[in-house]
């Protein structure tokens, strides 16, 4: 399977531990996305990474949060001191952006989503 | 696997009808749509995109029609089939932004 991963798919944990997600993006995409999603609301914006670089962060991203991406390779998210609030999806996705010019705008991307990983805190 | 969107509006078509699913956006700004398509359990799958310079865009079975005058995105799927059932996601970025703002979603049921 050569699409975006992510270990594990559950994760129960108690209120107050750390947990550490996984991502593996697509291997030639410079773009790697974290996003949360709350049941029947969309995707939420957390953070993104252009190669190993963290660009953009979102004020959903407290302190608690922290992101990585070693080498411009697989992500990691984790969460300290988890809350209740914090159970949700956590979704990675990848691209890969490229200027096209035939279409008058400017960059162009399509990013490509893991499967997610769902955590439930207790 | 989980529900994605428990309590999202729904569009419940026959199958074989034709389905247009509405989005309205919230930046003027923005210059790039896509839409998503989110089965339970799974991350969404991106489906068709458009550029503001744009106003309609067709795939395959599907077609994506933008009007910034009132800032509405539809989707259209053709001859819809059992396997359309998800939840569909409108999408907007902003001008050389990254930070992709989701729409809140609609589930799309179809009938036998």
């Amino acid at each position: 399977d050569t699409g975006v991963s992510q270990n594990p798919r559950h994760k129960i944990t108690k209120r107050g531990q750390n947990v550490t997600f996984r991502c593996d993006p697509i291997s030639e995409h410079n773009r790697l996305y974290w996003y949360r999603q709350t049941l029947g609301q969309g995707p939420e914006f957390l953070t993104y990474f252009q190669n190993e670089a963290q660009l953009e962060k979102s004020r959903l991203l407290s302190d608690r949060f922290s992101a990585e991406r070693p080498k411009g390779s697989f992500s990691t998210l984790e969460i300290q001191r988890t809350e209740q609030g914090d159970s949700a999806m956590y979704l990675c996705a990848s691209s890969f952006s490229v200027y096209v010019a035939g279409e008058g705008l400017g960059y162009q991307e399509t990013q490509y989503f893991g499967p997610g990983t769902r955590l439930l805190v207790l | 696997g989980e529900s994605v969107g428990l309590h999202l509006p729904t569009l419940s078509v026959q199958e074989g009808d034709n389905s247009i699913i509405n989005c309205a956006y919230s930046n003027s700004a923005s210059d790039y749509f896509i839409w998503y398509k989110q089965e339970s359990g799974k991350g969404p799958q991106f489906i068709i995109d458009i550029r503001s310079n744009m106003d309609k865009r067709q795939g395959q079975r599907v077609t994506v029609l933008l009007n910034k005058t009132v800032k509405h995105l539809s989707l259209q799927i053709a001859a819809t089939q059992p396997g359309d059932s998800a939840v569909y996601f409108c999408a907007e970025a902003f001008p050389y932004g990254q930070n992709f703002v989701f729409g809140p979603g609609t589930r799309l049921s179809v009938l036998p």
